[in-house]
């Protein structure tokens, strides 16, 4: 059972660069969440999608587009990557409608430099 | 404007003894608690939470108090083991926002042989 899987582990961006990070859940879990982690910040929101096919801003959305494929998957995009952009990512998926935890995937770390 | 407030960065215990871990919030309408876990390389994971109705919840070596009238919870692990060193994150969701998890900057945990 592999959960929630991110994909990729690393990346390295040059500036102004685009790029997708994927992720994807095995649990048929409805709301999808995508986190950033930085040093003395915690993890904080950028996109969410409650169900297939809605998506919701975060507390911090700027620079950052995303799409709910369908029920499995939802993929963060970073049209032109900026050096604030500079993170760890984490993608989540929950049970909708219950107060149960949230799942998350391993990661992803990326620079850009 | 962080909502979920960890106001220390780290915490060092002898094994054996207890670890006490705090959280402070500002919202109050936050009506459900939760503490994630985190090794390094790896997502958080769901430890224990706590629901506003209540105001304790004990799950083995590790109890959430919750005390609403001071905006204040804690994490109590006892006895502390050398595996529970890790990153102890507190997050807070409200009923009917569609489970936005607002997350603390986390505490390290480091527990001494």
């Amino acid at each position: 059972n592999a959960g929630v899987t991110q994909t990729p582990k690393f990346q390295v961006l040059k500036t102004g660069q685009s790029m997708t990070l994927q992720c994807a859940q095995d649990m048929n879990h409805n709301s999808m969440y995508w986190y950033r982690q930085d040093p003395g910040m915690g993890l904080r929101l950028i996109y969410y999608s409650a169900s297939e096919g809605t998506t919701d801003k975060g507390e911090v959305p700027n620079g950052y587009n995303v799409s709910r494929l369908n029920k499995r998957e939802f993929s963060l995009r970073l049209e032109s990557a900026a050096p604030s952009q500079t993170s760890v990512y984490f993608c989540a998926s929950r049970v909708q409608g219950a107060w149960t935890e949230a799942f998350f995937g391993q990661g992803t770390r990326l620079t850009v430099v | 404007d962080q909502q979920v407030k960890q106001n220390s960065p780290s915490l060092s215990v002898q094994e054996g003894r207890i670890s006490i871990l705090n959280c402070d919030y500002t919202n109050s309408m936050f009506d459900y608690f939760l503490w994630y876990k985190k090794y390094p390389a790896e997502g958080p994971t769901f430890l224990i939470s706590i629901s506003s109705i209540k105001d304790k919840n004990e799950d083995g070596r590790f109890t959430v108090f919750l005390n609403k009238s001071a905006k204040h919870l804690s994490l109590h692990i006892v006895p502390s083991q050398p595996g529970d060193s890790a990153v102890y994150f507190c997050a807070a969701v409200q009923a009917g926002d569609d489970y936005k998890l607002s997350f603390g900057a986390g505490t390290t945990v480091t527990v001494r042989a």
